[in-house]
């Protein structure tokens, strides 16, 4: 079965400083791992994934993660954090990952609040 | 454009009423998800449907029934014995095992 564990529900930076969004995953087969971005009231909107290429992803916004099988992470970063990225972001596992069986659903993590600061 | 739409994007359901979801995709995706989003629980999955005429049960099944009659539309119902309904709704879409297309979301409160 797979799991994700989001690292602190709420992050605060400044604004310009590092953003780092911490994601840990269990699966039994290789991931397929996702990082989703929502605003209030909206829907999810996919920022970047890892399907088994290049471990480390580029996203939209300026956001890239890094696949770490050793460590089973996927952690989200961010350079230089805007005022228009505090929103909620959600890692997520994709059950069946890159042996595409199962219910093809997605695991996700219980979403960390960013909040960037003037 | 294409997208997944879902309406309304309020509900209200008075006790002991069922209320149903809408969702409508034109992505052409075989697979299509409802999930169900609490405040700090991240989405949790109600049912899923991998194909028109085929759908299954997810983690929180109870107190909801689903249809998929067309490709395109995968509706929720939300009956009276799912006793704690309030939550925000949202379906999505999937062409195999990768990204998932998600809809802007219902907001159902239980008056």
């Amino acid at each position: 079965a797979q799991s994700v564990t989001q690292l602190g529900s709420h992050v605060s930076v400044s604004e310009g400083a590092l953003v780092l969004l911490r994601c840990n995953y269990s699966s039994s087969v290789p991931p397929y791992l996702f990082w989703y971005v929502q605003y209030p009231n909206q829907g999810l909107q996919l920022l970047l994934k890892y399907t088994s290429a290049a471990t480390l992803v580029k996203g939209i916004n300026g956001f890239e993660a890094e696949f770490k099988k050793s460590e089973t992470s996927f952690h989200l970063t961010k350079p230089s954090a805007h005022m228009s990225d505090a929103a909620e972001y959600f890692c997520a596992v994709s059950e069946g990952g890159a042996q595409d069986t199962g219910r093809r659903a997605l695991t996700f993590g219980s979403g960390t609040r960013l909040q960037v600061q003037p | 454009d294409g997208g997944i739409t879902q309406s309304p994007k309020y509900l209200f359901r008075k006790e002991g009423q069922n209320v149903t979801l809408s969702c409508e995709q034109n992505l052409n995706h075989d697979a299509m998800y409802w999930y169900r989003q609490d405040p700090g629980q991240g989405l949790r999955l109600i049912y899923y449907s991998q194909i028109v005429n085929d759908f299954q049960k997810g983690d929180i099944a109870e107190g909801y029934s689903v249809s998929r009659e067309k490709k395109e539309s995968f509706p929720l119902t939300v009956t009276s014995a799912q006793k704690n309904p309030t939550a925000f709704y949202l379906c999505a879409s999937s062409m195999g095992p990768g990204e998932q297309f998600f809809g802007p979301g219902t907001r159902l409160t239980v008056l």
